[in-house]
């Protein structure tokens, strides 16, 4: 089945810095790919999401790269501040299996103020 | 808007007991998920339900039943709890695609 790898484990940056987070996945048949954030003590929040007919999404600070030919999406953060600090998990899932999503072990981004 | 329910929030049980978990969503939404969350494993599943009364099993599925038998509610069983278990249950529900979360039951297992 999918297998979703997900690098670094975690992060720590200054405030202001910019941070990438990548993940890959071993399905092709994998379609659609939702970003989610947990702050501590919070529920999962999504937070951006792609589709395997794109390469590229961005929202506000965060941009989203997509490379079907290498299974492999980036997540990029710019100008991180502290209420950024959270984990955050890369997703695969395909409408075989009702799009259940298949996680990454989750990266812990800390920003120092 | 809607949202997802979970109770309880804390579940501190016995070896070998068996422990309900369960959720609400008034999203509407056909699917919903049960997740178990480790610490520096992320999210696995444990079982999904496309409608009322449909089960499917996820990769963690043994030790644990389900039970859908309203569109907006969806049940975990852990048959036999394990001692020294400790773990966060999500529960999620969804339309098409994207997922939306509960605040989780931690639970404990003395």
């Amino acid at each position: 089945g999918e297998q979703v790898e997900q690098l670094p484990s975690s992060l720590i940056v200054q405030e202001g810095a910019s941070v990438l987070i990548n993940c890959s996945y071993t399905d092709s048949a994998s379609v659609y790919f939702p970003w989610y954030k947990q702050e501590p003590g919070k529920r999962l929040q999504f937070i951006i999401d792609i589709r395997s007919n794109m390469e590229r999404k961005q929202n506000q600070r965060l941009t989203l790269l997509f490379d079907k030919k290498t299974k492999h999406l980036s997540l990029h953060i710019t100008a991180t501040q502290p209420g950024d600090s959270a984990i955050y998990f890369c997703s695969a899932s395909s409408p075989s299996g009702s799009w259940q999503l298949i996680f990454g072990s989750g990266t812990q981004l800390t920003v120092m103020p | 808007g809607g949202i997802i329910t979970q109770t309880p929030k804390f579940l501190i049980g016995q070896e070998g007991q068996k422990l309900t978990l369960k959720c609400q969503q008034n999203f509407n939404h056909d699917t919903m998920y049960w997740y178990r969350q480790d610490s520096g494993k992320g999210l696995r599943l444990i079982y999904y339900s496309i409608t009322e009364n449909d089960l499917q099993k996820g990769d963690l599925s043994e030790g644990y039943d389900a039970s859908r038998e309203k569109k907006s509610s969806f049940s975990l069983t852990v048959t036999s709890a394990q001692k020294n278990e400790m773990a966060v249950f999500l529960c999620a529900s969804s339309e098409w695609g994207e997922q939306y979360f509960g605040p989780g039951t931690r639970l404990t297992v003395l």
